[in-house]
């Protein structure tokens, strides 16, 4: 079974600045696929970003950006520039490849953007 | 992107009764949608993955005789919480995966907060 880890609990970030997020999973699969998704207080859940564990390139996607390392089983998320409205829950998500498999959660990283 | 709503966004029922709760796919057809549970502050666990026309498919550890699945249609998926109680008290979301656009993506419904008394 895969297991997705979050070490941070709550991390604090002023606006503007650039913050890490901490994820790190344990799989025997060679290929899958890896997400972070946001629930800010709406609750409503959105998808931040994905990256395939086949692509060597770390995903972007405008402030956001990943660092996957395959070897090491991390996949971390740097947000650049803050704004008050990146505050939110923060989840990585792991799915193996074919259309049936589920997402697998980590426990969440909530992140409090600050003046 | 594609749109996923949910019905009621809350509910309170009593003790003992059942509570139905609708997921549907606004503007695309979900062969397949997952239910989760979410307690306060905690992950998404998954309960079950519903596929149109066949029964769903229960995680380890969640009773599917207390909470029904149905996927009558490519764009609804019914959880029907039986004889709630109120340790069923939760937020509860689904998703659905969107056919052709890659074997990755779910999206999300606003999800629905249950308070059984």
């Amino acid at each position: 079974a895969q297991t997705v880890t979050q070490s941070q609990p709550e991390m604090s970030v002023q606006e503007a600045e650039t913050v890490t997020l901490s994820c790190t999973y344990d799989t025997s699969e060679s290929n899958y696929y890896l997400f972070w998704y946001k629930q800010p207080p709406s609750r409503q859940m959105i998808l931040v970003i994905r990256q395939e564990a086949y692509k060597q390139q770390n995903a972007t996607e405008n402030r956001f950006s990943v660092n996957f390392q395959k070897a090491a089983k991390s996949f971390s998320l740097k947000i650049s520039d803050s704004q008050l409205g990146d505050t939110a829950m923060y989840f990585c998500a792991f799915k193996k490849t074919g259309t049936a498999s589920k997402l697998t959660f980590g426990t969440g990283t909530r992140l409090q953007v600050t003046l | 992107g594609a749109v996923v709503s949910q019905h009621p966004s809350r509910v309170i029922c009593k003790s003992g009764t059942s509570v139905k709760i609708e997921c549907r796919s606004l503007d695309f057809q979900a062969t397949t949608m997952f239910w989760y549970r979410q307690f306060p502050k905690k992950s998404l666990m998954l309960m079950a993955t519903s596929n149109e026309g066949s029964k769903a498919t229960y995680e380890q550890g969640v009773e599917k005789d207390k909470f029904l699945i149905n996927h009558a249609s490519l764009t609804l998926s019914t959880l029907t919480v039986t004889s709630a109680h109120p340790e069923d008290s939760s937020f509860y979301i689904c998703s659905a995966r969107v056919p052709g656009q890659g074997v990755y993506e779910q999206f999300f419904g606003p999800g629905t907060r249950l308070t059984v008394l």
